[in-house]
């Protein structure tokens, strides 16, 4: 199994302000990622990012957030303004033969 | 209707017992089906992955697919303490795009 690391493991922000969210594959991979998954609730997908564009979106990814894959290795989320409904477990995943997850960073908007 | 369904628990059992856990969905365009395991704010660890109906074995767990009713279990035989976790199912219709079930939680005692 591939090995996803997270960075940072927890974020603390005030409301309004910008965090990003890095993600660091070992292996080259080339789909990636975004879920989260607030406090009790359900795992939910954000984003995938396949050979560095968008493929595909759900409708909690909306203008506030962007991906990117700024050097070829790290893979990173960023919510421009930060709301307290922003507050959730963030997980970068990618694929091998099958999808596997980090470890999570834990995003909590004060 | 929601798309997956899954009796969040929690489920408590005696080591050494057989564990079943179970998600219903409604949309038939799934095809990947998928059970992780999550310990306490950790990112989700995959168990299991099927694409067809029957049965997939894997040491201790079997999957068990039932396209047909739109019915997915995994079973546990000889529940170790360490099984203790919240279980995911996980389904995808072509892409890794997936919908995740709430999770069952589950407790092991010794």
């Amino acid at each position: 199994e591939p090995e996803v690391t997270q960075t940072p493991s927890h974020q603390v922000t005030q409301m309004g302000q910008e965090v990003i969210l890095r993600c660091v594959p070992i292996s080259n991979h080339l789909y990636f990622y975004w879920y989260r998954q607030i406090l009790g609730q359900k795992v939910e997908f954000l984003v995938s990012f396949y050979n560095n564009e968008i493929s595909e979106k759900s409708e909690i990814f909306d203008d506030q957030f962007s991906v990117e894959r700024p050097d070829g290795s790290n893979f990173t989320l960023k919510i421009r303004s930060t709301k307290l409904e922003d507050s959730a477990m963030y997980f970068c995943a990618m694929t091998g033969k099958k999808l596997f997850f980090g470890s999570g960073t834990q995003l909590s908007v004060l | 209707q929601k798309e997956v369904e899954q009796d969040p628990g929690p489920l408590s059992v005696p080591e050494g017992a057989i564990v079943s856990l179970n998600c219903t969905y409604s949309n038939s365009a799934f095809q990947y089906f998928m059970w992780y395991r999550q310990y306490s704010r950790k990112g989700p660890e995959l168990l299991m992955y099927t694409y067809s109906s029957g049965n997939k074995e894997d040491g201790r767990f079997t999957a068990q697919v039932d396209k047909s009713s739109k019915y997915i279990s995994l079973f546990i035989r000889d529940s170790q303490p360490s099984d203790s976790a919240t279980y995911l199912c996980a389904l995808g219709a072509g892409s890794y795009q997936l919908t995740f079930g709430k999770g069952t939680k589950l407790s092991v005692i010794p």
